[in-house]
């Protein structure tokens, strides 16, 4: 129940094009979904987030989409480009009494973009 | 500057050995948070901490220990009894104590390999 479960584990897309990265979780106490973008030897920076409070959340070129019925959430880049290439992670926490911050997240998408 | 840094950016270690990894904030952060991220697995909670001389296990703290006898440290021992520590380590901070919806700050990351 703790779990976030992320696909695909890779993804390549050619310049201009969409990326979509989907993860589903099973935990509905989870009420915060951020995603972080790693580059090769550095570590993850937040890059968008969500409360389940909306479907829909669009930052430039990046949107989360979330399905609260269907305890999906997805990340779409549009017209990404070489330097989008990256690791990306969704993640979730929980708030109450307990909480604590915790995040816990997926297993990485690897996503690479051709130009 | 504002910032997490983590020291040494790698680290060689042989069976047996205990090291310690650093991480330093600057950010007036009351949490912060050790990760260990493999490949294909995502970031795993190691050890967190919500204040200064308290701390608590994460999801695989066996074979690892921690301290935090100051706000802005919280050193992370990987000991002998860590059966697989070859890993990129990362620390991490958060601004308050349990806000779910706070941002994690996360440093650069330490390469550790045992050879």
């Amino acid at each position: 129940q703790q779990q976030v479960k992320q696909s695909p584990q890779s993804l390549i897309v050619q310049k201009g094009g969409i990326s979509i990265i989907n993860c589903a979780y099973e935990n509905t106490a989870f009420d915060y979904f951020p995603w972080y973008q790693q580059f090769p030897g550095k570590g993850p920076a937040l890059l968008i987030a969500i409360r389940p409070d909306v479907s829909e959340k669009k930052e430039g070129r990046f949107t989360i989409s979330f399905n609260k019925s269907a305890k999906q959430f997805s990340l779409h880049i549009m017209d990404s480009q070489p330097g989008d290439s990256a690791t990306y992670f969704c993640a979730a926490s929980k708030a109450g009494p307990s909480n604590t911050g915790k995040l816990i997240f997926g297993q990485g998408t690897t996503l690479q973009v051709k130009p | 500057d504002g910032g997490i840094t983590q020291s040494p950016k790698y680290l060689f270690r042989k069976e047996g050995q205990n090291v310690t990894l650093s991480c330093e904030q600057n950010l007036n952060h009351d949490a912060m948070y050790w990760y260990r991220q493999d490949p294909g697995q995502g970031l795993r909670l190691i050890y967190y901490s919500q204040i200064v001389n308290d701390f608590q296990k994460g999801d695989i703290a066996e074979g690892y220990s921690v301290s935090r006898e100051k706000k802005e440290s919280f050193p992370l021992t990987v000991t002998s009894a860590q059966k697989n520590p070859t890993a990129f380590y990362l620390c991490a901070s958060t601004e308050t104590r349990g806000g779910s919806t706070d941002t994690q700050y996360f440093g650069p990351g330490t390469r550790l390999t045992v050879l």
